[in-house]
């Protein structure tokens, strides 16, 4: 099955750095989701999106659909040690019943 | 407080016995799904059910089965044809009519160790 690209692997940050991670496929979507995991937990939804250039925020964290409908971005502003976690992106297409799923970008923040 | 359950927690079974994981939702969802985590991997679907006494395979179906009795309730069970089931197990519902069914909220997962 199809898997969704996301950049970076892992991250180490220092606590109050802002976050950008991205999420990119060669195919168009018309949702992009955004989770957060916490080791040994489900994945906990963050954010959704469901318009091209669509911007819309939680709190510290702002993600974007991507105007070519194909990538999205999430920022995370003022990190702090509970961000700490594996940060998925998932997308829906059009006629798929289904959610395709990055492989995850994984936060370390250094108090 | 609506949410998804997941029990147990955590499973150890021994390899060639059938177990079955179970998942139990009260946000009057109709769509539920199973997924499976491996470690630096994205979810991969194993099964979804959009409606009471239906569902369809995922990704990687192959040993695995599902019931769909009742709207709350989706068990999974992993056969002993599964090749490598030691794995996170993670269950999800979302909405299907009135609202986006491909917002998907996750239960707390499974951890099955076979040996």
């Amino acid at each position: 099955g199809q898997q969704l690209n996301q950049s970076p692997q892992s991250m180490f940050i220092q606590e109050g750095e802002d976050v950008s991670m991205n999420c990119t496929s060669s195919s168009i979507f018309n949702t992009w989701l955004w989770y957060k995991q916490e080791p040994g937990e489900g994945p906990v939804l963050l954010i959704a999106l469901y318009k091209a250039g669509e911007l819309t925020s939680n709190g510290r964290l702002t993600a974007q659909f991507g105007i070519t409908r194909k990538d999205s971005f999430l920022n995370i502003s003022a990190s702090i040690p509970s961000d700490v976690g594996i940060y998925f992106c998932a997308g829906h297409r059009t006629g798929f019943q289904k959610l395709v799923f990055g492989t995850g970008t994984r936060l370390l923040v250094s108090p | 407080d609506g949410g998804i359950t997941q029990s147990p927690k955590y499973l150890f079974r021994k390899e060639g016995q059938n177990v079955t994981l179970s998942c139990e939702q009260n946000l009057n969802h109709d769509a539920m799904y199973w997924y499976r985590q491996d470690p630096g991997q994205g979810l991969r679907l194993i099964y979804y059910s959009q409606i009471v006494n239906d569902f369809q395979k995922g990704d990687i179906a192959e040993g695995y089965s599902v019931s769909r009795e009742k709207k709350e309730s989706f068990p999974l069970t992993v056969t002993s044809a599964q090749k490598n089931p030691t794995a996170f197990y993670l269950c999800a519902s979302s909405q299907v009519e009135g609202g986006p069914w491909s917002e998907q909220y996750f239960g707390p997962g499974t951890r099955l160790t076979v040996t």
